[in-house]
């Protein structure tokens, strides 16, 4: 049974450039979350995504922007890079929007950006 | 909104060796509460929550916490640690209601165990 996936593993980006973030739930959720972790920092929370629509957002500005797939599947979106955008990005899949749950995480994305 | 504090970012510790990881939180709401463990390299799994009942609550390896609603605080513990046990150590918390699936997480402490 597959975990959360997510692509890619590493991302080098200059200032100023878009990404793309993909994420893959484990099977049988359909609520993905997307958090970033700082080096030496705890996760921040993003936002979440359930029946392909936002529900809910963390303090992060409009360059971040996301998507959810009919399958479940998600992207995260981060337009006009930072150097602070650098960071792990983890996605976190659960089969229940609510919040007494526990969430399956994702190995990350380690995004650089110079 | 909530707020945690784990004071403690690194600890130290000889195996076979007690071992206490500290977590602090402050919210205007009743909270659940969960403590994560990350090693090198990989993302977060979940070590335990506690979510309503006993306030003691147990991981399948070894660890407990105990939710102290007077002292707002979850203190992680173990009274033997192994080797294996090394990695960095999340607890979060997120209200009763209307959070969704929004953690708030502490800036982690780094559990280093030594022969």
């Amino acid at each position: 049974d597959a975990g959360v996936t997510q692509s890619p593993t590493h991302l080098i980006k200059t200032r100023g450039q878009q990404v793309t973030l993909r994420c893959s739930p484990k099977s049988g959720h359909d609520t993905v979350s997307w958090y970033q972790q700082a080096l030496g920092q705890g996760p921040q929370f993003i936002f979440q995504y359930y029946e392909e629509e936002e529900r809910q957002r963390g303090n992060f500005p409009d360059r971040f922007s996301g998507h959810q797939f009919p399958n479940y599947s998600s992207e995260l979106n981060v337009n006009a890079l930072l150097l602070g955008d650098s960071a792990l990005y983890l996605c976190a899949s659960t089969n229940n929007p609510g919040t007494n749950v526990a969430l399956h995480f994702g190995n990350g994305t380690r995004l650089t950006v110079t | 909104a909530q707020s945690v504090t784990q004071l403690d970012s690194q600890v130290p510790v000889f195996e076979e060796a007690p071992v206490e990881l500290r977590c602090n939180y402050s919210s205007s709401v009743s909270v659940y509460l969960f403590w994560y463990v990350q090693y090198p390299n990989q993302g977060l799994q979940l070590l335990l929550k506690y979510l309503s009942g006993s306030t003691l609550v147990k991981s399948i390896n070894g660890f407990e916490a105990e939710f102290n609603k007077s002292q707002t605080s979850f203190h992680l513990r173990k009274p033997s640690v192994h080797i294996s046990d090394t990695a960095e150590y999340f607890c979060a918390v997120t209200g009763l209601t209307g959070g969704g699936n929004k953690l708030t997480f502490g800036t982690g402490t780094q559990l280093k165990v030594e022969l």
